[in-house]
Parts: structure tokens; C-alpha cells; sequence
């Protein structure tokens, strides 16, 4: 496609349950990022893969989010044991490289009750 | 440690208007600086992009400048239209021309008709 695609738009989850988010970045984007958006907030950064490799994990805000990219191309973002406090909205971006503009898809809203 | 401020959260001006965003970092060591823009349930726009070389860019009615010494950057709009409606961001990325765009929270703007 011709830009980041994310899926789902929107996912409810009770407290406790696992989720994935899906991001496909655009075709040929060595770099791939993930930020979380509070309400209200600008988004932080989360994580960063280049190629398959993830470079950067400072951003999680704890061992239940995991991050892949197993190919080096779709990118999957995993909460486990989702708490309250994960309702936000996830974005993902890519880029040519490292050091080029970042390109957002529209994101996950993520509610958990 | 970066922080991004941006002033004010929101604001509400009637069609026609100029209008000036402001956006304030405690870095003065940037990379660059990005102005986005995000409407109601989408990611992010870029619309301008300011190297640290550079004072000033401009897109259409939109103006963008940046002084890096007092850590300020300000977004200029031009006779405001209803279509302007959204949250704009800023971001700026490290000096070491780090991938990690750091976000302000944001300006909502309204134009009223």
C-alpha cells in the first residue's frame, strides 16, 4: 500500500487479556518504530527495529509488551496481561532510514476494561 | 533530559484569523524540528520540517521558524479556515541525529466559521 497500514483500528480487551496490534510498513522502510498516545498527549516512543533487528526497547513500560519483526517487514506489538493503564492509542512509523522523516499510520485505539 | 512544551493547549479563533503556535524545548542540541498535525482518530502529518542550520520554512500559509538558542520554535498560520481544525504537534530529534522524534502535547486549534 502506499502508506503505514495498521490493524486492528480499534480493539477492547478485558483486564488481563493478551493482545496484538499489526503495523505494515511501507514497502522497502528499513526502520520501523512504535509509539504509545495518551489521551491528550504527544505520542512516546516505545521501540525501534531496523530490518528485523530491534536496536532500541527503552521506551516499553514493562516486561509485558513485547515487540516484533520477525522479516523484517510486518511489525507486531504485544501487551500481555493488559492493565487499565495500556488504554491509549498505538502508532507505528517507518522510514527509508534511520535518520529519515518518519511516515505514521493512523493507529490502534487500545480501551481496556 | 529533553522536554517539549508547547503553549497554548488549546485555542479557538474565528475564520480569517492569523494565528501563532508556539513550542518550546530544553535542548538547545537538536537534530531538527517537525511540525505536525493529527486530526480526530489519525495518525500524524508532517508539514514542515526545520534542520537546526535553518531559522525558518515555509509551506503554503503555513510558516515554521526556529531559534535554536532560546530553545523556541513557532508555527505561523495564515488566514485560518475551518479546515485547519486539529491538533498540532511538534517534535524535535537529538542532536546525535538520534531516530527518537521527543513530542510536545500538542495544540487543539479550532477555527470557527
Amino acid at each position: 500500500g502506499a502508506g503505514v497500514s495498521q490493524s486492528p483500528r480499534y480493539k477492547v480487551a478485558k483486564r488481563g487479556q493478551d493482545v496484538a496490534l499489526r503495523c505494515d510498513p511501507i514497502s522497502g522502510h528499513v526502520s520501523l518504530f512504535w509509539y504509545q498516545q495518551a489521551l491528550g498527549q504527544g505520542p512516546e516512543f516505545l521501540t525501534y527495529f531496523q530490518n528485523e533487528a530491534q536496536l532500541d526497547k527503552s521506551g516499553l513500560p514493562s516486561d509485558r509488551f513485547f515487540a516484533e519483526r520477525p522479516e523484517g517487514s510486518v511489525s507486531t506489538l504485544k501487551i500481555q496481561r493488559t492493565q487499565q493503564e495500556d488504554s491509549a492509542v498505538y502508532l507505528c512509523a517507518s522510514s527509508h532510514d534511520r535518520g529519515q522523516p518518519q511516515h505514521f499510520g493512523d493507529g490502534t485505539r487500545l480501551s481496556i476494561l | 533530559k529533553q522536554e517539549v512544551t508547547q503553549i497554548p493547549a488549546a485555542l479557538s479563533v474565528p475564520e480569517g484569523e492569523n494565528l501563532v503556535l508556539n513550542c518550546s524545548f530544553t535542548d538547545s542540541a537538536i537534530y531538527n524540528l517537525q511540525w505536525f498535525r493529527q486530526d480526530p482518530g489519525k495518525g500524524l502529518t508532517s508539514l514542515l520540517l526545520i534542520q537546526s542550520s535553518q531559522r525558518e520554512q515555509t509551506s503554503g500559509r503555513l510558516n515554521a521558524s526556529l531559534d535554536k538558542s532560546s530553545g523556541r520554535s513557532t508555527l505561523y498560520i495564515a488566514a485560518s479556515q475551518p479546515g485547519d481544525s486539529a491538533t498540532y504537534l511538534c517534535a524535535v530529534r537529538r542532536g546525535d541525529s538520534s531516530y527518537k522524534l521527543i513530542f510536545g502535547s500538542g495544540t487543539r486549534l479550532l477555527v470557527r466559521p
